[in-house]
């Protein structure tokens, strides 16, 4: 059970054009889901929180115009990268938490791998 | 604010060899704290966690005891196999913002050679 997947793994795509990605609980109820970047051989940076109904909450320094995320429903959340560029490649992770579940526990996506020509 | 802290990699051992990995942290409160291991191309998966001190968290033959008086997890393995090879993160949960958000430590990475 717990299981979180993402859509594409991997996209490459040209300057200036936007790419969504989408993040799915499939077993379970996501009350809310992360996003997070990883840049090779570095950490995950929190990028924002999301509340399936309400805006998402972003970290100090994203962007929200720039990294649209929506979480339509319980199961799903989309991060939109807006008019990317080659600096947005990188590494993006979802993670979700249920309710009723571990309230300290987060179930991590596979990962999409973004690179921006 | 908080941080977690871990020993830079990569560890290169042989097999069956014994395994330690630092990890120490800084929190307001009691926080929880988890190891998690990322395979090539793939997301995180939780290894094993502890919640309250003195806990000792285990999976897969890799152990870490939650060290309140050192602020300390260390993640150990006593035989490592070549399929141990990934990166490990080391993280907490604080109590302070409800348990809403981890932070992670930068992962330290493990090859393990036949």
């Amino acid at each position: 059970g717990a299981v979180v997947s993402q859509h594409p793994s991997w996209v490459i795509c040209k300057s200036g054009t936007s790419v969504k990605i989408e993040c799915r609980s499939l077993d379970f109820q996501a009350t809310t889901m992360f996003w997070y970047r990883q840049f090779p051989k570095q950490s995950l940076m929190l990028m924002a929180t999301s509340n399936e109904g309400s805006k998402a909450t972003y970290e100090q320094g994203v962007e929200k115009d720039k990294f649209l995320i929506n979480h339509a429903s319980l199961t799903l959340s989309t991060l939109t990268v807006t008019s990317a560029h080659p600096e947005d490649s990188s590494f993006y992770i979802c993670s979700a938490r249920y309710s009723g579940g571990p309230y300290n526990e987060q179930f991590f996506g596979p990962g999409t791998r973004l690179t921006v020509l | 604010g908080n941080s977690v802290t871990q020993m830079e990699g990569p560890v290169t051992l042989s097999e069956e060899a014994f395994l330690t990995i630092n990890c120490t942290y800084t929190a307001t409160g009691y926080p929880s704290l988890f190891w998690y291991v990322q395979y090539p191309g793939e997301g995180l998966q939780l290894l094993l966690k502890a919640t309250k001190a003195d806990d000792k968290g285990s999976n897969k033959g890799f152990e870490a005891t939650y060290r309140k008086e050192t602020t300390s997890f260390h993640l150990e393995k006593g035989s490592v196999q070549v399929s141990d090879s990934a990166v490990y993160f080391c993280a907490l949960s604080d109590p302070m913002g409800g348990y809403s958000t981890l932070t992670f430590g930068k992962g330290t990475m493990l090859l393990v050679s036949p």
